[in-house]
């Protein structure tokens, strides 16, 4: 399996909700990370876990919360969102060790507020 | 920190050639290439490590200067398959992948 698969494709929430982004690998990849992409813009770091331990915040406003449940699964917790923070949301994964591979990117997940 | 592309955007004909150019202000210890189509993910094309490496497959093929701090990307007797946005990132830190200001390539036939 050479997928990052991310659930669901497209959410629609509004400011006062809270769900939840899934992202799942089965590569045995031990990083993994969260992107925010805007319309015509590049792919912007928000988080990083390594080895299951969050290593990089991008100083991320905190209604955004990451979740690492194991070395397979990555979990962004959204609360309490603006329309501002709608957006495609990537998740990536890496090896960690070694610095010739790429990062493999799941198709991302469309999210709207309203 | 952000790498700079340029061109911003490139409108191309089948069968022609394009170079996408990557700069850093910062030192380069290894840059990536992705390509990105329209509500798709970013797809790894390839990684340079060392200065003055070239690598490539297919039409595709990329050098990395050190001492420049500068990267660029040579797509060969292009198709419409190439048509999309194209990212060189850097890793100023492990584990922290940025992404540079992206390059829309455009292939019509």
């Amino acid at each position: 399996d050479t997928e990052v698969t991310q659930t669901p494709k497209h959410l629609v929430m509004g400011m006062t909700n809270k769900k939840s982004l899934k992202c799942e690998q089965h590569m045995g990849h031990r990083a993994m990370y969260w992107y925010k992409q805007k319309a015509k813009k590049p792919p912007e770091l928000m988080f990083v876990y390594s080895y299951e331990k969050l290593s990089i915040n991008e100083s991320v406003p905190s209604r955004f919360s990451p979740e690492c449940p194991n070395s397979s699964l990555l979990n962004l917790h959204l609360h309490a969102l603006q329309p501002e923070d709608s957006a495609l949301y990537l998740c990536a994964s890496h090896p960690a060790e070694g610095v010739s591979y790429g990062y493999t990117f799941g198709s991302g997940t469309r999210l709207t507020v309203v | 920190q952000q790498p700079v592309q340029s061109p911003q955007a490139v409108i191309l004909r089948e069968g022609e050639d394009a170079v996408i150019n990557c700069s850093s202000s910062k030192a380069l210890y290894s840059v990536h290439w992705y390509r990105q189509k329209h509500g798709e993910a970013p797809v790894f094309l390839m990684i340079l490590l060392k200065g003055g490496e070239q690598k490539g497959h297919d039409k595709i093929s990329a050098s990395f200067n050190e001492k420049k701090q500068q990267s660029s990307l040579y797509l060969t007797a292009s198709q419409l398959s190439y048509s999309g946005t194209y990212f060189c990132g850097t890793r100023p830190v492990v584990d922290k992948l940025i992404f540079g200001t992206g390059t829309l390539l455009a292939v019509q036939p």
